[in-house]
Order: C-alpha cells, then structure tokens, then sequence
C-alpha cells in the first residue's frame, strides 16, 4: 500500500518555466513533509520541508503549498533551470524516530 | 566533511554469495536507516536503527541483517545474494525529526 502518491512520473519544462509536482497522502498522522532532490549516481539531498501548521514554505525559487483538508502537497520551482533536472521525491513521516515514507519521483527534465 | 559515508560505491558479486555494505554517520544522529532504490527509482525503507535496536524491520527477506556496533554506524549484511537484490542501497540518518540525511549509495549487481 503506497502511502504518498506522486504525480507526474516524468514533466519536461522549458527553461524559464514552472515546474509542478504534486503529492496525495492519506495518513493524518502525518506531521512532516520534505521534498528530495536526486541527481543521478548521487544520494537524495533534502530540498524543502513543510509541517501542518503552515499551508505555504518558500525558499528562493522552490516554494511548497501544502491543503492540509484535501491531504496533498505540491512543489513548485520557478524560473526552472537546466540545472534543476533530476528526479524529484516527496516524502511523509510522523512524529518520533519513524523513517520517511517517499513517494515514487518525479524525473524532472529542464529543456533550453 | 562527509555526513553519512557508504563502502563500496559500487559492489559486483556472483549469486550465492555473501556481502555486507558498511555505513557511518558524523551527525550525532540516534537513528540510522537502509533503503534500497530499485531500478525505477522507488526508495524503499528496510530497517531503521534507534539507539542500537531494531525498532522497524519491513517485510524484506531474513537473507537481509543489519548489524550496528555503535550508534555511528549501521552495516548491511546479505546472505545468499539472488539477482532480483540489485539495486542501489542507500544509508540515511536523522535525529528525531529533523532533517533526513542520505548517504551517496551502493550501487550492488548481482550477475
């Protein structure tokens, strides 16, 4: 049983674009929610992270909105770069030491 | 400084053999983690280590033992290696809920 759902599975953006994933969970315990980046033969490496309290995170040109009612979460990454190509995670976990449930990626292509 | 460190980047071994895969955290961190990513990109949690005890253990095969002589490290050791165990394993450490940190991976093969 998936816990997180991740949409697209791929997007291709032009550059200069806006890039947006999006992510379903269904576990209201959750409390936390990150997304990874992962570029190929590399470790995920967090990007951004959101908990429950807020509905909106942002960091330069990656902004999480989170719909706490309808249980989903997106990222958005602006002005999208080449550089910006990798596979996209999002992630769920709850309170205390459990490990983070990651939704299936998102390949992320940026074109010129 | 690396965070969370892995041996061997890359690991290639015949079927049937036996192999571990060594990991280390300068964190500080109290839990340690294994997921493996299969050829799709899906990363999948197999055990997490909480102060030296197994405290999750997914439905992953007995073949599969994680080993922690301490709270810095976590090691991966495989019995009887079959094909479909290729993949990339990945160690991982966070302190309560804090950031998650990830290793660089192992990329295993099994011919």
């Amino acid at each position: 049983q998936q816990q997180v759902k991740q949409s697209p599975q791929s997007l291709i953006v032009q550059k200069g674009g806006i890039s947006i994933i999006n992510c379903a969970y269904e576990n209201t315990a959750f409390d936390y929610f990150p997304w990874y980046q992962q570029f190929p033969g590399k470790g995920p490496a967090l990007l951004i992270a959101i908990r429950p309290d807020v509905s909106e995170k942002k960091e330069g040109r990656f902004t999480i909105s989170f719909n706490k009612s309808a249980k989903q979460f997106s990222l958005h990454i602006m002005d999208s770069q080449p550089g910006d190509s990798a596979t996209y995670f999002c992630a769920a976990s709850t309170a205390g030491n459990t490990p983070l449930v990651f939704g299936k990626g998102t390949r992320l292509s940026v074109i010129a | 400084d690396t965070a969370v460190s892995q041996t061997p980047k890359y690991l290639v071994t015949q079927m049937g053999n036996d192999k571990s895969i060594k990991c280390e955290q300068n964190l500080g961190h109290d839990t340690m983690y294994w997921y493996k990513q299969d050829s799709k990109k899906f990363l999948k949690i197999m055990f997490s280590y909480n102060n030296k005890e197994l405290i999750i253990n997914e439905t992953v095969p007995n073949r599969f033992s994680p080993k922690s002589p301490d709270k810095a490290h976590l090691n991966l050791h495989i019995n009887s290696l079959e094909l479909g165990d290729s993949a990339v394993y990945f160690c991982a450490s966070r302190r309560g809920t804090d950031t998650q940190y990830f290793g660089p991976g192992t990329r295993l093969t099994v011919l």
